[in-house]
């Protein structure tokens, strides 16, 4: 079993709809949790992190994180074409030497059409 | 500020052969890693370096090196190319401080083995 799980999807929303990403996770010392996007061919673009459980809110974006469940979600509202990509979530546990070393999801495809 | 940059973008070689990536990171950050991406494993760790020294190594063969400079740029290199060795090298860079937690990627090199 990895240690991060993501459906790979892939995920088809109209424009306008409410996107919903998820991972679960086993590693009990991820701390630091975090979403990136990636569009084809090019390198992962940090959208946020959080650390421990609780939400986050950056514009059209929210992160949740549930450590009880070992569950964290992204969610996109209002969702745009130009926000079809790859999403991975990552995380890391909160040691100073492994602080720098992700773990990521397997990553999910979405396509927003039009 | 200038994002993290990654020579050559694309790379062809033969088996057998080895190969070097170089990596600069943004400008202040001390702290280099290296991931490798393919479709059938997703985003793996390879390494972290940080003031020249390397703090975290990922569970790949000893083909797999690198190394960080004085100016905090990297470098990595694969010695005896498989096939399998196909893939986007992605390096990220984080800074020191609250920036510990962000970790930023360049855009990749794509290698591929012939």
């Amino acid at each position: 079993q990895k240690e991060v799980e993501q459906d790979p999807g892939p995920l088809s929303v109209p424009e306008g709809a409410i996107v919903s990403l998820n991972c679960t996770y086993s590693n009990s010392a991820f701390q630091y949790f975090m979403w990136y996007r990636q569009y084809s061919r090019k390198g992962p673009e940090l959208l946020m992190y959080t650390y421990s459980s609780g939400n986050k809110e950056d514009g059209r974006f929210t992160a949740q994180v549930d450590k009880s469940s070992k569950y964290i979600s992204l969610f996109i509202r209002d969702s745009q074409p130009s926000d079809s990509a790859t999403y991975l979530c990552a995380m890391s546990a909160n040691r100073g030497s492994t602080l720098g070393r992700l773990y990521f999801g397997r990553g999910t495809q979405l396509t927003v059409w039009p | 500020k200038a994002g993290v940059t990654q020579t050559p973008r694309y790379l062809i070689k033969t088996r057998g052969q080895q190969v070097t990536l170089s990596c600069s990171p943004i400008s202040g950050h001390r702290s280099v890693s290296w991931y490798q991406q393919t479709p059938g494993q997703g985003l793996q760790f390879l390494f972290e370096y940080f003031s020249e020294t390397q703090r975290n190594k990922g569970n790949f063969p000893g083909r797999f090196s690198g190394r960080q400079f004085s100016n905090s740029r990297s470098e990595m290199n694969v010695s005896t190319l498989e096939l399998g060795d196909s893939a986007l090298y992605l390096c990220a860079s984080r800074g020191q401080g609250q920036g510990a937690y962000e970790q930023y990627f360049g855009p990749g090199t794509r290698l591929t083995v012939t």
